[in-house]
């Protein structure tokens, strides 16, 4: 039962344009949803993230949109770097329970 | 940010022999801690959750009794691969959460031969 899907295995950007990273949920108890970013035998590492009660959170060139009636989340990064090439998950979470989507592969070509 | 120590980053042992892996909060105490396992290319598998001084609650298709996880303080969560064998053989990856966030640890590769 996979509760946040990702459905973009992989994504490839030019350098300098934006990337988007989408997440869909379907579990309607989740109220904070965070992104993470890893790089191969790594652990994740915590990127940004938004509360249920927030619709847009931004940081950098990293923006995070929540649409919570279409249980819809999405991860910009403008612009877009090299070193932004990785796979990036997205969670849901809801008190003790977090779960993760299937994660898209970055590739930010230069 | 928050810290989550995890060891060891690699392990090989032998088929039939018992691995544990620590994971640690280094600067804060952890309501909760999780147990994931990634395959080649694919998405992060819960295992399990654990809550301090109760026992963890274990994912549909996970052999509690094969991957034994120990939540004895706040700080400390470690997971043992009992009687390992080389399906076993996986990254597994440990986070730690406080409020409504959660850390991760490095990971550990393991290889039984």
């Amino acid at each position: 039962d996979q509760q946040v899907k990702q459905n973009s295995p992989s994504l490839s950007v030019q350098e300098g344009r934006i990337s988007i990273l989408n997440c869909d949920y379907t579990n309607s108890m989740f109220d904070y949803f965070l992104w993470y970013k890893k790089y191969p035998a790594e652990g994740p590492t915590f990127l940004i993230s938004i509360s249920s009660i927030k619709d847009k959170n931004e940081d950098g060139r990293f923006t995070v949109f929540l649409n919570k009636s279409a249980k819809h989340l999405s991860l910009h990064i403008v612009p877009s770097q090299p070193g932004d090439s990785a796979v990036y998950f997205c969670a849901a979470s809801a008190q003790s329970d977090m779960r993760f989507g299937a994660g898209t592969r970055l590739t930010v070509k230069p | 940010g928050a810290v989550v120590s995890q060891h060891p980053s690699r392990v090989i042992c032998k088929s039939g022999t018992s691995v544990k892996i620590e994971c640690r909060s280094l600067d804060f105490q952890a309501t909760t801690m999780f147990w994931y396992r990634q395959f080649p290319k694919q998405s992060l598998m819960l295992m399990a959750t654990s809550n301090e001084g109760s026992k963890a609650t274990y994912e549909q298709g996970v052999e509690k009794d094969k991957f034994l996880i120990n939540h004895a303080s706040l700080t400390l969560s470690t997971l043992t691969v009992t009687s390992a064998h080389p399906e076993d053989s996986s990254f597994y990856i440990c986070s730690a959460r406080t409020g409504v966030e959660a850390f991760f640890g490095q990971g550990t590769r393991l290889t039984v031969v």
